[in-house]
């Protein structure tokens, strides 16, 4: 089954404890994105990534990191979490730039 | 840089009957690409409807379809026969479809727009 994977669902951490969130998809697309959405904002695109070792910063970067090794995964770190990126996450992926978004699960995460 | 604009942050609709959410946004491309994504309290987001800003006709998928005026910028959904499954967050969203430096194929979403199915 074509499916992009988020993991975990939920997370719940402390301020200052670093984290990973992982995105995987099996579909062989090359662009793949993370977003934040926040009540009242819609989604907000954090980083994309066009291809294998190449990424770069969206609209709301500050306090991420992303990295594409492969062209399946693109994990997001926190390296530093705060309670201000409390938040629920979406990673998505794209055949092309230009088309349409398929999308993970999801990740609560809470940051206390 | 492009923006999307939903207007209503709540709308409802009777089963059975058909609701209109509007969506408008602003670009200077001519080249681009409009979707309509639901998100059911599941929290998954679930591709609706998509629209190629290059094709006249508009899109329709069973009993959903849109509305595009591209010089009005303009993108409305139509949900027709509205059933209780259809209560979800709506989101709008826009992307490049050429490539024009950093962040040009960014998914630009609208706040969105709750709607809720009164049996």
């Amino acid at each position: 089954e074509a499916q992009v994977t988020q993991n975990p669902r939920y997370l719940i951490t402390v301020t200052g404890k670093k984290l990973t969130v992982t995105c995987s998809q099996n579909m062989n697309h090359e662009y793949m994105s993370w977003y934040r959405q926040d009540p009242g904002l819609g989604l907000r695109q954090i980083y994309y990534s066009m291809n294998v070792e190449v990424t770069d910063k969206g609209d709301v970067p500050e306090g991420y990191k992303v990295s594409r090794k492969e062209k399946r995964n693109f994990p997001l770190i926190l390296e530093s979490p705060s309670p201000n990126q409390t938040s629920l996450y979406f990673c998505a992926s794209s055949r092309q730039a230009g088309t349409e978004a398929f999308f993970g699960q999801g990740t609560r995460l809470t940051v206390v | 840089a492009q923006t999307v604009t939903q207007s209503q942050p709540e709308m409802s609709v009777q089963e059975a009957e058909t609701v209109t959410l509007s969506c408008t946004y602003d670009t200077s491309e001519s080249d681009y690409y409009l979707f309509w994504y639901k998100q059911p309290p599941s929290r998954q987001m679930i591709l609706v409807i998509r629209q190629e800003a290059y094709k006249q006709q508009n899109a329709t998928e069973n009993r959903f379809s849109v509305n595009f005026q591209k010089a009005a910028k303009s993108f409305s959904l139509k949900i027709s026969d509205s059933q209780l499954g259809d209560a979800a967050m709506y989101f709008c969203a826009y992307r490049s479809g050429s490539y024009s430096g950093a962040g040009s194929y960014q998914l630009t979403f609208g706040k969105g727009t709750k709607l809720s199915v009164i049996p």
